[in-house]
């Protein structure tokens, strides 16, 4: 059970295209999801905390023009990376959770590389 | 919100329990640790988490001190496949995980 589904798991563009990541989860509701971004051989860093039918609340830092997310229902959530840059080249992962205190679960993440 | 502060690399032989510890010295009353980890180029897995009580699973068991202050992961029997980089995580007030640098564990044939 708890399974997250990430998709696509890779993804290459050119610079100035947006690109739209899904995030399922597949056997649960889950009421919050979670986006965060992993630079090569470092931590994850948390993006932005959404809500089913709320907007997202973002990280400081983060911008949130330029990564848009949608939570519309209580089983996907999509981030959109607008207007790719090379920088924002980066291993991009989501999680969902179904309520407080239950643990995160997490998808595998997509690559995204900006030429 | 807590911060974590755990070793940054272990080794372990094969077949013999690995320990990771962690520090979560500002933990506060009501906030849970949470331990995953996350083999190279996969999304983080969920391992276990407790309140104060010591917690064991198919995978693992975690001691929690009495001051609640610090933990243990202990994998009884160590194999390859559980290396791995491991993270110990205090949730946030909004339900929110911030990741430390994490343990990255090295099992040893």
């Amino acid at each position: 059970g708890a399974v997250v589904s990430q998709h696509p798991s890779w993804v290459i563009c050119k610079s100035g295209t947006s690109v739209k990541i899904e995030c399922r989860s597949l056997d649960f509701q889950a009421t919050t999801m979670f986006w965060y971004r992993q630079f090569p051989k470092q931590s994850l860093m948390l993006m932005a905390t959404s809500n089913e039918g709320s907007k997202a609340t973002y990280e400081q830092g983060v911008e949130k023009d330029k990564f848009l997310i949608n939570h519309a229902s209580l089983t996907l959530s999509t981030l959109t990376v607008t207007s790719a840059h090379p920088e924002d080249s980066s291993f991009y992962i989501c999680s969902a959770a179904n309520r407080v205190y239950q643990p995160q679960h997490f998808g595998d993440g997509t690559r995204l590389s900006i030429l | 919100d807590a911060k974590t502060t755990q070793p940054t690399s272990m080794d372990c032989a094969e077949g013999r329990a690995a320990n990771l510890p962690c520090n979560h010295s500002t933990i506060s009353g009501n906030e849970y640790v949470y331990w995953y980890r996350q083999i190279h180029s996969q999304g983080p897995q969920y391992i276990i988490h407790g309140l104060k009580n010591n917690e064991t699973n198919e995978m693992a068991s975690l001691i929690i001190t009495e001051d609640r202050k610090s933990s243990t992961l202990i994998l009884p029997h160590a194999t390859l496949r559980d290396t791995a980089v491991y993270y110990c995580i205090v949730r946030g007030t909004g339900n929110q995980f911030y990741f430390g640098t994490g343990t990255s564990l090295t099992v040893i044939p």
